[in-house]
């Protein structure tokens, strides 16, 4: 169980191009998603916190309006990078909560996106 | 910047030997959690020990947790060459939003 997807695996687009990255929990309905980046041999990166139903909570320095979330159910949260430039390629990972945190985050499989 | 260390930054053993990677922290934290990553792709859950635990096993892994020093410990025993990956510490803060805090990682690599 709690098994979380995104999709596409990955994409390559165009500079000037929105990209949208779907994070979906598969087998249980996750009150917290979120949503990270991370740079070839670094680390995970936090960029905002998504609750179901309401707007997402953005960590220092990530532009809410470059990357727009969206949390319209409680299985199912949205990324959309916004007029992608080559900067933004990365490797975005979103994570799902249970809401309880003696239980750790359950990750997708990650989203590698280039843009060219 | 919230972020912890970790080191070593890389460890390169041989098949059967043991793996120790040291996680330091700067808040005070709920948990602290490792998460284990293969190249390209997303993360696993491995363990999870609250702040008023000292140390925890699961299977070949053994991961304590000093408070007052803030740091942890990673032990992998018998490492096999499946054991190559990169692993990173994460803190869970006492706030409500279980947000989660990475340290850098040490990449592992195991040699059969």
């Amino acid at each position: 169980g709690a098994v979380v997807s995104q999709h596409p695996s990955w994409v390559i687009c165009k500079s000037g191009t929105s990209v949208k990255i779907e994070c979906r929990s598969l087998d249980f309905q996750a009150t917290t998603m979120f949503w990270y980046r991370q740079f070839p041999k670094q680390s995970l990166m936090l960029m905002a916190t998504s609750n179901e139903g309401s707007k997402a909570t953005y960590e220092q320095g990530v532009e809410k309006d470059k990357f727009l979330i969206n949390h319209a159910s409680l299985t199912l949260s949205t990324l959309t990078v916004t007029s992608a430039h080559p900067e933004d390629s990365s490797f975005y990972i979103c994570s799902a909560s249970l809401g309880d945190p003696r239980i750790g985050q359950f990750f997708g499989p990650g989203t590698r996106l280039t843009v060219l | 910047s919230q972020q912890g260390e970790e080191d070593p930054q890389a460890l390169s053993i041989q098949e059967g030997e043991n793996a120790t990677m040291n996680c330091s922290y700067k808040t005070s934290i709920n948990n602290l959690q490792w998460y284990r990553q293969n190249s390209g792709r997303g993360l696993v859950h491995l363990i999870l020990i609250r702040s008023n635990e000292r140390e925890k096993h699961s299977g070949r892994l053994r991961v304590t947790l000093d408070t007052s020093k803030k740091s942890s410990s990673l032990l992998i025993t018998a490492s096999r060459a499946a054991d190559t990956a990169s692993y990173f510490c994460a803190t869970g803060g006492r706030g409500a939003t279980n947000k989660l805090i990475f340290g850098t990682g040490t990449l592992l690599a195991v040699q059969p």
